[in-house]
């Protein structure tokens, strides 16, 4: 079982650039989140999809988008790169329940994103 | 915003002591988590305890929920220099969103 995968691991742009990154959730699982979290910071939620779907949105503007593909893996796309978009974004998958998610969410090793 | 602050922001102690790391959240939780985090890379999951569990034991790692005060504390027995790492709880609620706390910093010291 590899877990979760991202790619790619460090990422240089420029502002005002765009840019993808992707996740492969962990084999089994169905739901893919993605967070950001800044230097020194604990993670924030981005948003999560399911079924294909945006299943729920944390504060981020329409800037930040996704996609979920059949095979569940998920890529993030942000738009019109600001110096504070600067990294690291993390995926995280789980398998959702009856509804509800009662299992842990594992994480990826993240992909660092620096904008200058 | 981050729904969880966590206490202390850092924690410097001698290998073989025990560390207590504490998080307080701000609404009705399905369950909290317990994750570690290396030099800013990936979170690595520690440990769930469901918002009907009081207390759950795991190896070396002791976790407690309070729901009526809305805390949980993260106990480490007999740390190793290798513990050494960032801990953070993350509260979920309604979906499975996780709200992370700002994370405590702990050095053990050999």
């Amino acid at each position: 079982d590899a877990g979760v995968t991202q790619s790619p691991t460090h990422l240089i742009k420029t502002r005002g650039q765009q840019v993808t990154l992707r996740c492969s959730p962990k084999s089994g699982h169905d739901t893919v989140s993605w967070y950001q979290q800044a230097l020194g910071q604990g993670p924030q939620f981005i948003f999560q999809y399911y079924e294909e779907e945006e299943r729920q949105r944390g504060n981020f503007p329409d800037r930040f988008s996704g996609h979920q593909f059949p095979n569940y893996s998920s890529e993030l796309n942000v738009n019109a790169l600001l110096l504070g978009d600067s990294a690291l974004y993390l995926c995280a998958s789980s398998k959702i329940t009856g509804g509800t998610t009662y299992n842990e969410q594992f994480f990826g090793p993240g992909t660092r994103l620096t904008v200058l | 915003s981050q729904q969880g602050e966590e206490d202390p922001q850092a924690l410097s102690i001698q290998e073989g002591e025990n560390a207590t790391m504490n998080c307080s959240y701000k609404t009705s939780i399905n369950n909290l988590q317990w994750y570690r985090q290396n030099s800013g890379r990936g979170l690595v999951h520690l440990i769930l305890i469901r918002s009907n569990e009081r207390e759950k034991h795991s190896g070396r790692l002791r976790v407690t929920l309070d729901t009526s005060k809305k805390s949980s504390s993260l106990l480490i027995t007999a740390s190793r220099a290798a513990d050494t790492a960032s801990y953070f709880c993350a509260s979920e609620t309604s979906g499975s969103r996780l709200t992370f706390g700002e994370g405590t910093q702990l050095t053990v010291n050999p």
